[in-house]
């Protein structure tokens, strides 16, 4: 049980494109779904917290018109990274979460932005 | 600001031997957790810890935690050479809404 995919996996886009990520909690109902960005070598940074039907959260830092999050069910969040430079390739990770339980993580996407 | 240090950041060891990660963080936090990264993997959840002088086992790792000292350790006993990894601890405040901030990670290498 509380398996989370993301898709895609991977993705290579050309900078000034826009690019959507999906992370689905495939067993359960996720009240809360957070993403997180990775850097090669680095630790995990938080990057926003999403509750279903509500406005997303950001961490201090992170831009909100950039990154665009939608947790428009219960089972799905979405991160749009609009108009990606090179600078936003990443590993980005989702997890999420039911209350106050436990986050469980998805597989992660690796973003490459030529 | 939460803060949570890890140490050390990077460990090389071989085969057999015994070590400890340590990982320290700033303030009162109401769970502790341990992950290992394997490369190009997302996170795989080892250990949760919930009060004071809990500990946990798994295999050839142990987790404690010292919520008094602030201090979590993760503890290695005879080294294999699938250990290798990246491990982070992470903390988690609920008061925050659950958010968890990570340790900088320990990438451990066990040289056969």
């Amino acid at each position: 049980g509380a398996v989370v995919s993301q898709h895609p996996s991977r993705v290579i886009c050309k900078s000034g494109t826009s690019v959507k990520i999906e992370c689905r909690s495939l067993d359960f109902q996720a009240t809360t779904m957070f993403w997180y960005r990775q850097f090669p070598k680095q630790s995990l940074m938080l990057m926003a917290t999403s509750n279903e039907g509500s406005k997303a959260t950001y961490e201090q830092g992170v831009e909100k018109d950039k990154f665009l999050i939608n947790h428009a069910s219960l089972t799905l969040s979405t991160l749009t990274v609009t108009s990606a430079h090179p600078e936003d390739s990443s590993f980005y990770i989702c997890s999420a979460s039911i209350g106050a339980d436990t986050q469980y993580f998805g597989p992660g996407t690796r973003l490459t932005v030529l | 600001e939460l803060k949570v240090e890890q140490n050390p950041l990077f460990l090389s060891m071989q085969e057999g031997k015994n070590y400890t990660i340590y990982c320290n963080y700033s303030t009162t936090s109401d769970r502790l957790y341990w992950y290992r990264q394997d490369p190009g993997k997302s996170l795989e959840s080892l250990f949760v810890l919930l009060s004071n002088g809990a500990v946990k086992q798994e295999g050839r790792l142990m987790a404690s935690l010292d919520t008094k000292a602030r201090l979590s350790t993760l503890h290695i006993t005879a080294a294999v050479h699938d250990l290798s990894a990246t491990y982070f601890c992470a903390v988690e405040i609920m008061e925050y809404g659950n958010k968890l901030v990570f340790g900088a990670g320990t990438i451990l290498r066990v040289k056969s």
